[in-house]
């Protein structure tokens, strides 16, 4: 089976950075995603990782290293808005299903 | 292009009933999972269908089923509910790398 490691809660400033860490331990592994969730909202797609390295998607950045099964979420610019629940996700195989870590929920303070 | 409607809201149930949770996917997808959500637990697989047929299987009891139709939408059903199985019920139905959530049943078991 699989097993995901996350911090269960981050504060951060209004304006900093905030790293979200996540391991991870798979049979096989068929990348990692991040997905975000406001209080009372649907969890929503974010970044999705197969490959060793850094993608980028406008504040927000995902990081992968297969070798060391370690992946991160990178906010950048905090807003209020951020503040939220965030889960890291992987999968298998391509037929197997997703499966979360227990989320890490943001606190974003003034 | 609608997203994923779950149907009803929200739901409160006594225990030893039975209940039938709907989820309609996004139009073209296939793959419907569904996932319990309960407080600091995070997303536990329930379920995974694909073309009407389950693909996959998390470890809940067997009081928790479900199928999926031909038109790809899906239902989950428990019976002889627990008070534990009060949480947020979500669907995901996918395309390639990415979940799309729908809003979640709030399920409440008294």
């Amino acid at each position: 089976g699989q097993s995901l490691e996350q911090p269960s809660e981050v504060t951060a400033v209004e304006g900093a950075i905030v790293q979200i860490n996540c391991t991870y331990q798979t049979s096989g592994f068929y990348g990692l995603s991040w997905y975000q969730q406001h209080d009372g909202g649907a969890p929503t797609f974010l970044s999705y990782n197969a490959l060793d390295g850094l993608e980028e998607t406008g504040r927000f950045s995902s990081f992968l290293s297969r070798s060391d099964s370690y992946g991160y979420l990178l906010l950048q610019e905090l807003q209020m808005k951020d503040s939220a629940s965030y889960f890291c996700a992987v999968r298998d195989g391509g037929n197997t299903p997703l499966v979360f870590g227990k989320g890490t929920r943001l606190s974003v303070i003034a | 292009k609608a997203g994923v409607t779950q149907t009803p809201r929200y739901l409160i149930k006594t225990r030893g009933q039975q209940v039938t949770l709907s989820c309609s996917p996004i139009s073209g997808h296939r793959s419907v999972s569904w996932y319990q959500q309960t407080p600091g637990q995070g997303l536990q697989f329930l379920f995974e269908y694909f073309s009407e047929t389950q693909r996959n299987k998390g470890n809940f009891p067997g009081r928790f089923s479900g199928r999926q139709f031909s038109n790809s939408r899906s239902e989950m059903n428990v019976s002889t509910l627990e008070l534990g199985d009060s949480a947020l019920y979500l669907c995901a139905s996918r395309r390639g790398r990415e979940a799309f959530f729908g809003q979640g049943t709030r399920l409440t078991v008294v």
